[in-house]
């Protein structure tokens, strides 16, 4: 499955790095999100674009920055994060204007902070 | 807030069993989707329910829509070991893009 891309597939910081996360999309989705992942617990939405636009940010810290120049990409910066945000971090599309929100996942970037 | 429970948490059964996980909630859901995960992988769509009752076969694996469309159930007949992962249900409202997500079901089948 290639609809959805995501790189690098593995990332290892140390806490006052400055790296950034690449998703994209080849399915001509309008929307775009990042997720979290963390062992035990359901997948934690960060942020949702939709039409390039920022519409959902659930109170995710600012050391997380996400960045949507346009409807095929979605990256997410991050500096200075700590130990606790070792995850696996998850892109996904989907068609926003339709009834039902059938969302298409990327590999994911295992992200482990020193 | 919406939630969504997954039972069981964890499954290990031998290739050929039968098996049912369960995806629970007190909500109302406009859809249902369920994903499976493996290892260092994201989730990737298995189906889509809508209707309250309907019924969806993929192969070996039946999906099945509450008639209340608060819950869901996944029967997979003759399990065999690639059919090992994490299990996922979501829930979707219309006109909102997003999804809420259950814990997930770790299934291990053992040749």
């Amino acid at each position: 499955e290639t609809g959805v891309t995501q790189t690098p597939r593995h990332l290892v910081m140390g806490m006052t790095n400055k790296k950034s996360l690449k998703c994209e999309q080849h399915l001509g989705h309008n929307a775009m999100y990042w997720y979290k992942q963390s062992a035990k617990k359901p997948l934690e939405l960060m942020f949702v674009y939709s039409l390039e636009e920022r519409v959902e940010n659930n109170s995710v810290p600012s050391r997380f920055s996400p960045e949507c120049p346009n409807s095929s990409h979605l990256f997410l910066h991050l500096h200075t994060l700590q130990p606790e945000d070792s995850a696996l971090y998850l892109c996904a599309s989907s068609q926003a204007d339709t009834s039902v929100d059938t969302q298409y996942f990327g590999p994911g970037t295992r992200l482990t902070v020193l | 807030t919406q939630l969504l429970e997954q039972s069981p948490q964890f499954l290990s059964i031998q290739e050929g069993e039968n098996l049912t996980v369960y995806c629970n909630s007190s909500s109302v859901f406009s859809s249902l989707q369920w994903y499976r995960q493996e290892p260092g992988e994201g989730p990737v769509l298995l189906v889509t329910v809508v209707t309250g009752g309907e019924v969806k076969k993929l192969k070996r694996l039946t999906f099945q829509f509450g008639d209340a469309r608060k819950d869901s159930s996944l029967h997979i007949t003759a399990a065999q070991p690639g059919d090992t992962g994490l299990y996922l249900c979501a829930g979707g409202n219309s006109g909102y893009s997003t999804l809420t997500f259950g814990k997930g079901t770790m299934l291990l089948v053992s040749p």
